[in-house]
């Protein structure tokens, strides 16, 4: 069973201030990872889709990095709003089977 | 155009009762899944298809059964409904039939309660 672990699984953060949290996937048969936002009561949006080890996205404040050989990929924000706050998902695609499994999400809320 | 449609948007069954959630989308995609997401899981695959007359099995595809007859249309039908299907079922789209390079897109969810 393939297991996408995103952390942390909740985050306060002042209005202002910057942050990032994780995600963590198998580092054998990588294929894709996606990151994408879910505003409550809306449905997931696409933030990025990243395929090679060393990619960096960025976003407007928001920017992405990817590992794939050691399995992890960062998501930051920088100068945090309050239409920041929301779920943000990871996505790890299983290139054989067309898979997508995705993590529980790290759900942010930015304090005013 | 409208991107990923659903119906209904809430349904309400009784358990052993059968449904089909309906799904469609007008941008040529040849991907299609169903998620359910539940408190503390966050979404779950439970069928998906590569294109027109394929489908394959997610993480969760135990009673429920999906057909794909057009690149439009990606219905997911519960054969006896149990209260353990209760959940938000989301449907979702992508370009090519493999989704690691393409961005899904999402329908806007339906709510599904079973008593």
């Amino acid at each position: 069973i393939l297991n996408v672990e995103q952390s942390p699984q909740s985050l306060h953060v002042q209005e202002g201030d910057s942050t990032n949290f994780t995600c963590s996937f198998p580092s054998s048969n990588f294929y894709a990872l996606h990151w994408y936002r879910w505003e409550t009561a809306k449905s997931p949006e696409a933030l990025f889709v990243m395929t090679l080890n060393g990619d960096e996205k960025k976003k407007g404040r928001i920017s992405a990095t990817l590992n794939t050989k050691e399995g992890y990929s960062y998501l930051y924000i920088k100068g945090s709003q309050p239409e920041d706050s929301a779920t943000y998902l990871c996505a790890f695609i299983v290139g054989r089977d067309d898979k997508i499994i995705f993590g529980k999400g790290t759900r942010l809320h930015i304090l005013p | 155009n409208a991107g990923v449609t659903q119906t209904p948007k809430f349904q309400v069954l009784k358990t052993g009762q059968s449904m089909t959630l309906q799904c469609a989308q007008d941008m040529n995609h040849e991907y299609m899944s169903w998620y359910r997401q539940d408190p503390g899981m966050g979404l779950r695959l439970i069928h998906y298809s590569v294109g027109a007359g394929i489908t394959d099995q997610g993480e969760v595809p135990n009673g429920y059964n999906v057909s794909r007859s057009t690149t439009e249309d990606f219905p997911l039908r519960l054969l006896s409904a149990a209260p353990s299907q209760t959940s938000v079922y989301f449907c979702a789209s992508s370009y090519s039939r493999t989704p690691s390079y393409n961005e899904q897109f999402f329908g806007p969810g339906t709510r599904l309660t079973v008593l």
